[in-house]
């Protein structure tokens, strides 16, 4: 089963909202990343994390990983319609080959 | 294009059957992952590959899932006696690990199965 939560599952939001979308893990980290799918697409890598408490931005995305290395956040500023689609984020485990992927919060902008 | 392929995107086939996908991940990644998706759901890793050893199975991959990549190229994912449970997409992944660093995953654009 799922090993990494994300909260919220859905969020609609009118165009030039912001978003945030938050991902927790019953353990600790190693790395986390994140991913966009679009409707009927595939997961396309984002950003990976490292450090605890640390903190990169793109454009109008902010991410953040927790101090502890059990949460992170994505952000969105004043989201577009071309953000639409499922986040996930997908930690990885010390001594673990492969990522854990989140629940996902699907967006929907609204026009 | 995203650089990994996945032959063939779409597969229907009747439960009992035997189905196998391929995929060809980046040239330059050493590492070659699957993993399943359901609707709703984040994607659940099955099993993945440095160079041509498989290194790690997951528990979802039972004994009617092998998967292969010979000579370390492309990797191909056969399932024996499908069942209506099978139904799901399939995504084929690669990375690039160097010097004990990782890189995120570069998916393909998976392949559909629906068993019926």
């Amino acid at each position: 089963g799922q090993q990494v939560m994300q909260i919220p599952q859905y969020q609609h939001v009118q165009e030039g909202e912001d978003f945030t979308t938050y991902c927790n893990s019953s353990t600790t980290l190693s790395n986390i990343q994140w991913y966009k799918q679009r409707p009927g697409g595939h997961p396309v890598f984002l950003i990976q994390l490292v450090k605890s408490g640390e903190v990169k931005k793109q454009k109008r995305l902010t991410f953040q990983f927790g101090e502890a290395k059990k949460n992170s956040s994505l952000h969105i500023t004043a989201t577009q319609t071309t953000d639409v689609g499922t986040y996930f984020c997908a930690g990885g485990k010390t001594g673990a080959n492969n990522l854990f992927f989140g629940t996902g919060t699907r967006l929907t902008v609204i026009p | 294009d995203t650089g990994v392929s996945q032959d063939p995107r779409h597969k229907i086939t009747k439960r009992g059957q035997n189905v196998t996908f391929r995929c060809d991940p980046i040239s330059e990644h050493n590492r070659l992952y699957w993993y399943r998706q359901t609707l709703g759901q984040g994607p659940e890793f099955l099993t993945y590959f440095q160079n041509e050893a498989q290194l790690e199975k997951s528990r979802l991959l039972s004994d009617r899932f092998s998967a292969e990549r010979p000579k370390g190229s492309f990797s191909t994912l056969e399932i024996q006696r499908t069942e209506q449970g099978d139904s799901a997409m399939y995504l084929c992944a690669s990375r690039a690990v160097k010097q004990g660093r990782g890189y995120g995953y570069t998916f393909g654009s998976g392949t559909r199965l629906t068993v019926v």
